[in-house]
């Protein structure tokens, strides 16, 4: 069963337009990290956020946002007035460590175009 | 400067010869993992190593092996590599937090692997 879900696959918009990009996950741990993780087109991936599943409260960075909640088991990622620079695939994660081991689990990807 | 590297970066080879992609931290980091990232289907862990001569399977462990003979690095071997491995692959390291928990990973620059 995927254990991360990234139910966009594909989003494009104009510049200066607000964008949320979902991550829904499973985990049965009790203790858990979720991630965003940015691969911009030159291809490296670039650690966005670290939320710890105790932490519900949710976080601003310039124009990036993030809403953690536990209830719906979601991990949603705003994108304030985007900017062409955004333009990337965006990934979602989540740490997992059962049974002595430690696994981080990545969602699909969703690729954002944001266009002049 | 902090850093995961990985070699080659770019390989073509043929089926059946082995091949060793080779990754390196200098950061000290006990975790350090191994991902393929394929379209459509995101990272997928391959192999991850908790510390030294520690190592287990991730998601997608058939046709490869590893090794964690020190700290520092991690190589990826393709005993006997077949077209369905053609890949983006990724070497990662992480600190691990008590209680078997970690960071977020550093990402090497990727090896984009094509087997004819």
């Amino acid at each position: 069963a995927q254990k991360v879900t990234q139910a966009q696959t594909e989003i494009s918009v104009v510049e200066k337009e607000d964008v949320t990009l979902d991550c829904v996950y499973e985990t049965r741990d009790t203790t858990y990290y979720l991630f965003w993780y940015k691969q911009p087109p030159s291809g490296e991936l670039v650690f966005l956020i670290r939320r710890n599943s105790f932490d519900e409260q949710n976080e601003i960075s310039g124009r990036y946002s993030w809403n953690f909640q536990k209830s719906t088991s979601s991990f949603n990622f705003t994108i304030t007035a985007s900017q062409v620079v955004d333009s990337a695939v965006y990934f979602c994660a989540l740490s997992e460590s059962q049974g002595g081991s430690e696994k981080l689990v990545f969602g699909k990807g969703m690729k954002l175009t944001v266009n002049p | 400067e902090a850093q995961v590297t990985q070699n080659p970066r770019y390989l073509i080879t043929v089926t059946g010869k082995k091949l060793t992609v080779t990754c390196s931290q200098n950061m000290n980091h006990e975790y350090m993992s191994w991902y393929r990232q394929d379209p459509g289907l995101g990272l997928r862990q391959i192999y991850y190593s908790m510390n030294v001569e520690v190592t287990d399977k991730g998601d997608v462990p058939e046709g490869y092996k590893v090794s964690r003979k020190e700290k520092r690095n991690f190589p990826l071997i393709l005993e006997s590599p077949s077209p369905n491995q053609t890949s983006l692959y990724f070497c990662a390291s992480s600190l691990r937090i008590a209680g078997g928990l970690y960071n977020e990973q550093f990402f090497g620059p990727g090896t984009r692997l094509t087997v004819l």
